[in-house]
């Protein structure tokens, strides 16, 4: 079965731009979370989505959204992206979202110039 | 809310050598997980470990939830356990996994 998959991998945006960052969760899981890692620094938590339905929010400002389609893929999109917002971008998927295991893709590396 | 706390931030050994890495959080949870992050960012699952002991071929962990800390042990370490060692937890009451900061463990061969 395949993974946790993110897309793109890497990318490049200039400051103002917007992003959207795609996730496919493991095949039967319904939760998907989205984390930023800074270099230097652990994931921080962005959003949680367990059945299309927005659980959890971090402390991030409005210009990150996310949503979550009934596939159960998810999409995390940042507007007016700056400098700041350089990072790696990493989805997790699990069963449930909560007390379970959680996987991580291989992220989304975004840099901001 | 949440605060967790790895120690040590940083080690180095050389291969063959044994370590304890520790994670201790600030109230009850009901997810500890312990992550291996390699040098191109993808972060591997250890362990799912909220309480009691469970073993890895040379990898062990133990997480006493009443005292609230946990142990990753790495036993006769090899230059492919280098990189950054997360333990993550998760509160009942709140649908976010909090990370700690860390530990950087770097084996020389």
């Amino acid at each position: 079965d395949a993974g946790v998959t993110q897309s793109p991998t890497h990318l490049i945006k200039t400051r103002g731009q917007h992003v959207t960052l795609r996730c496919s969760p493991i095949s039967g899981h319904k939760s998907v979370s989205w984390y930023q890692q800074v270099l230097g620094q652990g994931p921080q938590f962005i959003f949680q989505y367990y059945e299309k339905e927005e659980r959890g929010r971090g402390n991030f400002p409005d210009r990150f959204s996310a949503r979550q389609f009934p596939n159960y893929s998810s999409e995390l999109n940042v507007n007016a992206l700056l400098l700041g917002d350089s990072a790696l971008y990493l989805c997790a998927s699990s069963l449930t979202g909560s007390g379970n295991t959680i996987y991580f893709g291989e992220g989304s590396w975004l840099t901001v110039v | 809310g949440i605060q967790v706390e790895q120690s040590p931030p940083d080690l180095i050994l050389q291969e063959g050598a044994n370590s304890t890495l520790r994670c201790n959080f600030s109230d009850s949870v009901n997810n500890l997980q312990w992550f291996h992050q390699n040098p191109w960012g993808q972060l591997i699952n250890l362990f799912y470990i909220p309480s009691g002991t469970k073993q890895n071929g040379r990898l062990s962990a133990t997480t006493v939830a009443t005292e609230r800390y946990s142990l990753l042990y790495i036993s006769s370490s090899q230059t492919t356990d280098s990189g950054v060692y997360f333990c993550a937890v998760e509160r009942s009451s709140a649908s976010k996994i909090i990370f700690g900061s860390g530990t950087r463990l770097s084996i020389r061969p």
